[in-house]
């Protein structure tokens, strides 16, 4: 059964380094969506992802955050100078053309120290 | 402001037990509403879904009712195994232009004994 994969599975960095988050989409799915989870919260809307553009993004979804397709397999998140409360597990889910259901990805577990 | 919530943050049942997962929303706008469950250290995974035209969808043990007039969904679990123990989310969507964005709820653990 296809599925969402995310690299890498754990993440240790220092405040104020750049992170980049991997996720590879299901092979035909045209839609992509970068979420959060910090411990013990619900999961959180980041941005979603279509035809190359940005389609919608969320108030967490500030100047830190980009996110890009730059080999027409990758879906990436970049967070470009990490705060201690980015410190979540971040999932990647897609969804194939006129499909309502997302698929998840295992998630990336972030720590910022 | 809008929100989905659930009443019981932990049920705790026994092994071969229907299981019932409460689910509260106030986006009277919501057509769409997801069950998702998530393994300990895993990702959301999908169950079930239902829209607003519907009352009732079944799946394979999982049963979902949605009840418009008092805002309120249930995930229901027939003969609960210990491999059904996650936490269980609700999410409505909200999306605009297609996009299909779902605001979740805090979750519910469901804890299987055998």
């Amino acid at each position: 059964e296809p599925e969402v994969t995310q690299t890498p599975s754990h993440q240790v960095t220092q405040m104020g380094q750049e992170v980049i988050l991997r996720c590879v989409p299901i092979s035909n799915h045209l839609y992509f969506y970068w979420y959060r989870q910090i411990l013990g919260q619900k999961v959180e809307f980041l941005v979603s992802f279509y035809n190359n553009e940005i389609s919608e993004k969320s108030e967490i979804f500030d100047d830190q955050f980009s996110v890009e397709r730059p080999d027409g397999s990758n879906f990436t998140l970049k967070i470009r100078s990490t705060k201690l409360e980015d410190s979540a597990m971040y999932f990647c889910a897609t969804r194939g053309q006129g499909r309502e259901t997302q698929y998840f990805g295992p998630g990336t577990r972030l720590l910022v120290l | 402001g809008e929100s989905v919530g659930l009443h019981l943050p932990t049920l705790s049942v026994q092994e071969g037990d229907n299981s019932i997962i409460n689910c509260a929303y106030s986006n009277s706008a919501s057509d769409y509403f997801i069950w998702y469950k998530q393994e300990s250290g895993k990702g959301p995974q999908f169950i079930i879904d239902i829209r607003s035209n519907m009352d009732k969808r079944q799946g394979q043990r999982v049963t979902v009712l949605l009840n418009k007039t008092v805002k309120h969904l249930s995930l229901q679990i027939a003969a609960t195994q210990p491999g059904d123990s996650a936490v269980y989310f609700c999410a409505e969507n909200i999306g605009t232009g297609g996009s299909y964005i779902p605001t979740f709820g805090r979750g519910t653990s469901l804890i299987v004994h055998p």
